[in-house]
């Protein structure tokens, strides 16, 4: 079946280090890609989105590239800030009407 | 638009005592999906709907959780009798179905306590 897989955590990062999370998915159709952060106490909301292979998604400094050919989504950050400290999910979906399907999330702690 | 409404925002009770879970989910939105998250098991599908209609409900844990949508601007998750082993927090999500992106938009989700 669908799923994604990616980078196991906790990530500890210092203040404007550069992040990197991978992830990788299998699915059967053709995916759109998702990453989602959950800040504490809070619930999920999408970070970035791509639809069709080669497209960028991009927000709030976070980029990834949909990579069809090694079916992978990472996600990165060239300088990251205290307030990105966070759980971090990559998610696909193959279709409208069905749910997403999640990794198990990565969590990244940045300090001072 | 207010986004996805859950209450209560926080749940404690006692072990055995019934437990109703709301949601309101954005106008217009026509898939709704119930989550469950906890440290040990991250997050997990329970059930979802599209168009009021129950469509899997395999995650469901068992019986003792059921949920219903009644209407397209509200649906329940009620687990009678609660464990403790049910304290989670309770996330509902919906998003417009045939839409090419498919996002999911999250509530703030109930933090369930069972004592």
């Amino acid at each position: 079946g669908d799923s994604v897989t990616q980078m196991e955590g906790p990530v500890t990062l210092s203040e404007e280090a550069f992040l990197t999370i991978n992830c990788t998915y299998t699915a059967t159709g053709y995916p759109s890609l998702f990453w989602y952060v959950q800040y504490p106490g809070e619930g999920l909301q999408l970070l970035l989105k791509a639809t069709k292979a080669d497209d960028k998604g991009s927000n709030k400094g976070f980029e990834a590239t949909y990579r069809k050919e090694t079916t992978s989504f990472h996600l990165e950050k060239g300088s990251v800030q205290v307030s990105d400290s966070a759980v971090y999910f990559c998610a696909l979906s193959v279709s409208g009407n069905t749910p997403l399907v999640f990794g198990k999330g990565t969590r990244l702690s940045v300090i001072a | 638009d207010a986004g996805v409404i859950q209450s209560p925002r926080h749940e404690v009770t006692e072990m055995g005592q019934e437990v109703t879970l709301r949601c309101k989910p954005i106008s217009g939105h026509n898939s709704l999906f119930w989550y469950r998250q906890t440290m040990m098991r991250g997050l997990e599908l329970l059930i979802y709907f599209n168009n009021n209609v129950p469509i899997d409900d395999s995650g469901m844990p068992e019986d003792r959780f059921s949920a219903k949508m009644p209407n397209a601007s509200f649906s329940t998750l009620k687990i009678q009798p609660s464990e403790p082993r049910d304290s989670a927090v309770y996330f509902c999500a919906s998003s417009l179905g045939d839409s090419p992106y498919n996002e999911q938009f999250f509530g703030p989700g109930t933090r369930l306590t069972v004592l």
